[in-house]
C-alpha cells in the first residue's frame, strides 16, 4: 500500500507569482482534501475533490483552485501569491464513504517573499 | 459555524502521570470528533474517533454533548506520547483546533 505523497517538499516564490502543488493519493482512495497550515496553527480546510469535482470548500479566495485527475491524484494552484500564503500545505486522501478518516501527506512548505 | 478550541498550547507532565488534553467544540448539528497526532518528523495521523469508542495507545476520549467537549485522556503518560495533538470536528468539513504540544518528561 502506497501512502500519500506530495511534491515538491519546499518551494520559494515571490509575491504575485503562481504556484502548483501536487499530491498523489493513497492507493485505493478516491477523495483528496487540501489544507493550509500556518505556523503555530492547526490545518485549515481549503477544499476537497471527489471523482474529479470540487466537493466542498473552505474560506479561501478563488485564487486558490484545484484539480483532481482520473487516477485520483490532485493539484493545488494558487495565483497572485501573497506573503500570507506562506505556510505548510497538506494533502489528505480518503474513501468518500469515510471521508473523515483522512491520511495525510508530508506537506509542501511554501515560502512567499 | 464549526469551531474547535484547544485551550492549552503546551502540556508538560512527568512519565507515569495522568494526561488530559482539553478540546471544546461549537457545532449546531451532530458532530463527529477526532483526535489527530503528529510525532516528531512524522506526518499527521488519526489517533482516534469518537464513534469508534476504542482505546488507542492507552488514550481514550469521550464525547460530552452537554459540555461540548471531547477531552483526550491517558492514565499513565509515556515518553513516546510526546507529540502535537489536534482535536478535529467534522460537520460539512473537517475543522482542526490549534493543537496542544504534549511533553512527557522522564
Amino acid at each position: 500500500e502506497t501512502g500519500v505523497t506530495q511534491s515538491p517538499t519546499h518551494l520559494i516564490k515571490t509575491r504575485g507569482q503562481q504556484v502548483t502543488l501536487r499530491c498523489s493519493s493513497q492507493s485505493g482512495h478516491n477523495t483528496v482534501s487540501w489544507y493550509q497550515q500556518a505556523l503555530g496553527q492547526g490545518p485549515q480546510f481549503i477544499f476537497q475533490y471527489y471523482r474529479e469535482e470540487e466537493n466542498g470548500r473552505g474560506n479561501f479566495p478563488p485564487r486558490f483552485s484545484g484539480l483532481q485527475f482520473p487516477n485520483y491524484s490532485s493539484e493545488l494552484n494558487v495565483n497572485a501569491l501573497e506573503l500570507d500564503d506562506s505556510a505548510l500545505y497538506l494533502c489528505a486522501s480518503s474513501w468518500q464513504e469515510s471521508t473523515d478518516t483522512q491520511y495525510f501527506g508530508p506537506g509542501t512548505r511554501l515560502t512567499v517573499l | 459555524a464549526q469551531r474547535v478550541t484547544q485551550p492549552e498550547k503546551l502540556l508538560s507532565v512527568f512519565k507515569g502521570a495522568p494526561v488530559e488534553l482539553k478540546c471544546n467544540y461549537s457545532y449546531s448539528g451532530s458532530p463527529e470528533l477526532f483526535w489527530y497526532v503528529q510525532y516528531s518528523r512524522q506526518r499527521l495521523q488519526l489517533l482516534l474517533r469518537h464513534i469508534s469508542r476504542e482505546s488507542i495507545k492507552g488514550f481514550t476520549a469521550d464525547l460530552n454533548k452537554g459540555e461540548t467537549s471531547f477531552h483526550l485522556k491517558k492514565p499513565f503518560a509515556q515518553e513516546e506520547d510526546s507529540a502535537m495533538y489536534y482535536c478535529a470536528l467534522s460537520g460539512n468539513k473537517l475543522v482542526f483546533g490549534a493543537g496542544t504540544i504534549l511533553r512527557v518528561k522522564s
